[in-house]
């Protein structure tokens, strides 16, 4: 099984600021990696598909980059309402995998 | 605009069969993607469960396979999630979801299924 490694686990930033996170797989799975946006009593959202392809309706503000086994996740200027917690997951050979998740909070 | 909404029992015993049905609208199950199930416990990350193409095909986490099935019904187009032996360990919220052998583009709300005597 592919694992991911996400960090941080919990993140601290001011409105305006330039968020990033990362997600490294243990073994290489191309651009095979998703970028998803949870709020509290609500389902996922997709962000970002394969590695840096913005999902239609998302801000751009939200990018990805990477490939291999080492991606990025980037807000370009934190909103208030990007108080979420995001996960990465990668795809390959018919399984997915999530990293454990990055908790945003406003500072 | 594709929905997906999970139906079943919100409570089930120990060692018994959690089994949870997501029915499809706006998007006919048979025109082609993989559909399944990702499971959330309370305050914890996300966990894929299994999937399945219209076809039958399926594939499962192996750290649950020898517990799960996951079976589709393309006449009434939906498709289900069959859980045996729970036990506290498989309390968690349940997403029915699609495209889930790649990227999940769309996702139910959630039902929380309680694990409890």
């Amino acid at each position: 099984d592919i694992q991911m490694t996400q960090s941080p686990s919990s993140l601290s930033a001011s409105v305006g600021d330039r968020v990033t996170i990362t997600c490294q797989a243990s073994q290489d799975i191309s651009n095979y990696l998703n970028w998803y946006q949870q709020k509290p009593g609500k389902a996922p959202k997709l962000l970002i598909y394969d590695a840096s392809n913005l999902e239609t309706g998302v801000p751009s503000r939200f990018s990805g980059s990477g490939s291999g086994t080492d991606f990025t996740f980037t807000i370009s200027s934190l909103q208030p309402e990007d108080i979420a917690t995001y996960y990465c997951q990668q795809y390959d050979n018919l399984s997915i995998t999530f990293g454990q998740g990055t908790r945003l909070e406003i500072k | 605009q594709v929905q997906l909404q999970e139906s079943g029992p919100g409570l089930v015993k120990p060692s018994e069969t959690l089994s949870l049905t997501c029915a499809v609208s706006g998007y006919s199950i048979s025109s082609g993607y993989y559909w399944g199930w990702i499971r959330q416990p309370p305050g914890k990350g996300l966990e894929w469960i299994g999937s399945i193409y219209h076809s039958g095909s399926t594939y499962y986490n192996p750290s649950l396979k020898s517990r799960v099935t996951i079976s589709v019904d393309t006449s009434k187009n939906q498709f289900s999630l069959k859980l045996s032996s729970v036990t506290a360990a498989d309390t968690a919220v349940y997403y029915c979801a699609r495209g889930i052998v790649a990227t999940v583009d769309y996702w139910g709300q959630g039902t929380l299924v309680t694990v409890s005597s």
